[in-house]
């Protein structure tokens, strides 16, 4: 099973708000990674865990806050974003996070509206 | 650094044709991986196929394969008898071993393919 759940699908907050998206996977992988994407572009990375601790941050503003309770699941926590935050925002998990020859498993992803 | 490029932003085929999305990537690593990614227009990314660095073969997964030329640094996905259900964007994507965690995407190329 190469599956990556995440909740909710689709999202829509207002800037005062705090909400938390939710991502989960029982393929035993260490490491779990959180992406952003606009439309018509690539993902970005934007953080990367690896056995349950915080392996890489990309300068991600501090509205954004990880959390990974434990090695199948890994939230990210909003608050006060601004409407320039609204994206796709990708799950993804993969055996290892050092060995270049693992491939990562996304998510469906949580379409993000902030208003 | 490392680096993917996918100079065709949009490919047009036939259904039952064959289609080659492009693929270039630089690294001085010489242990890497190279993956495609298919993100229809739902959102999710979808694995399709990988290649290491030290791989004598090309990798093939049923009407999917990857005509890896390490000399020219490319990696082009093949896809075979196009479907319908084939359109979507197709991301070209490397992680190296120097790389630490980060998995590189290309721009994409968006594929449409008709009836």
């Amino acid at each position: 099973d190469t599956e990556v759940t995440q909740t909710p699908k689709h999202l829509v907050m207002g800037m005062t708000n705090k909400k938390s998206l939710k991502c989960e996977q029982h393929m035993g992988h260490r490491a779990m990674y959180w992406y952003k994407q606009k439309a018509k572009k690539p993902p970005e990375l934007m953080f990367v865990y690896s056995y349950e601790k915080l392996s890489i941050n990309e300068s991600v503003p501090s509205r954004f806050s990880p959390e990974c309770p434990n090695s199948s699941l890994l939230n990210l926590h909003l608050h006060a974003l601004q409407p320039e935050d609204s994206a796709l925002y990708l799950c993804a998990s993969s055996q290892g996070a050092q060995d270049p020859y693992y491939e990562q498993y996304f998510g469906p992803g949580t379409r993000l509206t902030v208003t | 650094a490392q680096k993917i490029t996918q100079t065709q932003p949009g490919m047009f085929v036939q259904e039952k044709e064959a289609v080659t999305l492009d693929c270039t990537y630089d690294t001085s690593d010489p242990s890497y991986g190279l993956f495609w990614y298919k993100q229809p227009s739902s959102g999710e990314m979808i694995f399709l196929i990988y290649q290491g660095s030290y791989d004598q073969q090309n990798a093939t997964e049923g009407r999917y394969s990857l005509n890896f030329q390490k000399a020219r640094k490319s990696a082009n996905l093949v896809i075979s008898a196009s479907q319908l259900g084939d359109s979507a964007m197709y991301f070209c994507a490397m992680r190296a071993q120097g790389g630490s965690e980060k998995l590189v995407f290309g721009k994409g190329t968006k594929l449409t393919v008709n009836p």
